[in-house]
């Protein structure tokens, strides 16, 4: 199920199932958007990137839906493994702009 | 190893006194980032750099100062002005034709 932690949406999700983290971006010019998987005490790492001109991007188990109408964002993870669990995070940006604007994160967990 | 790095990952300092935290990157990236992440939240922009020699200010700049002499190098300053600097501080770097960024380990900081 999905709870409001502390701070941080939440996700808990059965090893081997599909996880989806959502996440609603703010600036309807943003035409970049990049997901990151931040694992406890470290940096955040790249996952999968999308541009304004998809919908839809996959990778390795990982797809990224991209709504523009709605200004949405999501993360599907195929076959959840528990090295999954971390906090994801989707970030925007406009091209021209110098930075990444990131959202809140959720945090997904991975039941054995 | 190509990479970014930060040290040290641990730090403690009394309140009062300046600390600088370290940020080397061998991945000849033009741009360098410092970020804020306290518990539960995202990521804020406290100072950027796109070019040796130059740097804005981010979102929360306010008690913090940089330098760019180098451009593998982007330390840190975090000033006795800095109300609250408990955190976890997170270094990345990207080419200048690139929103992609990359992230070092990250270092805590612990002011008491």
């Amino acid at each position: 199920g999905e709870s409001v932690g502390l701070h941080l949406p939440t996700l808990s999700v059965q090893e081997g199932d599909n996880s989806i983290i959502n996440c609603a971006y703010s600036n309807s010019a943003s035409d970049y958007f990049i997901w990151y998987k931040q694992e406890s005490g470290k940096g955040p790492q790249f996952i999968i990137d999308i541009r304004s001109n998809m919908d839809k991007r996959q990778g390795q188990r990982v797809t990224v839906l991209l709504n523009k109408t709605v200004k949405h964002l999501s993360l599907q993870i195929a076959a959840t493994q528990p090295g999954d669990s971390a906090v994801y995070f989707c970030a925007e940006t406009k091209t021209g702009a110098n930075n990444l604007f990131f959202g809140t994160g959720t945090r997904l967990t991975v039941i054995p | 190893d190509g990479g970014i790095t930060q040290s040290p990952k641990y730090l403690f300092r009394k309140e009062g006194q300046n600390v600088t935290l370290s940020c080397e990157q061998n991945l000849n990236h033009d741009a360098m980032y410092w970020y804020r992440q306290d518990p539960g939240q995202g990521l804020r922009l406290i100072y950027y750099s796109q070019i040796v020699n130059d740097f804005q200010k981010g979102d929360i700049a306010e008690g913090y100062s940089v330098s760019r002499e180098k451009k593998e190098s982007f330390p840190l300053t975090v000033t006795s002005a800095q109300k609250n600097p408990t955190a976890f501080y997170l270094c990345a770097s990207a080419l200048k034709s690139s929103y992609e960024q990359y992230f070092g380990p990250g270092t805590r900081l612990t002011v008491t």
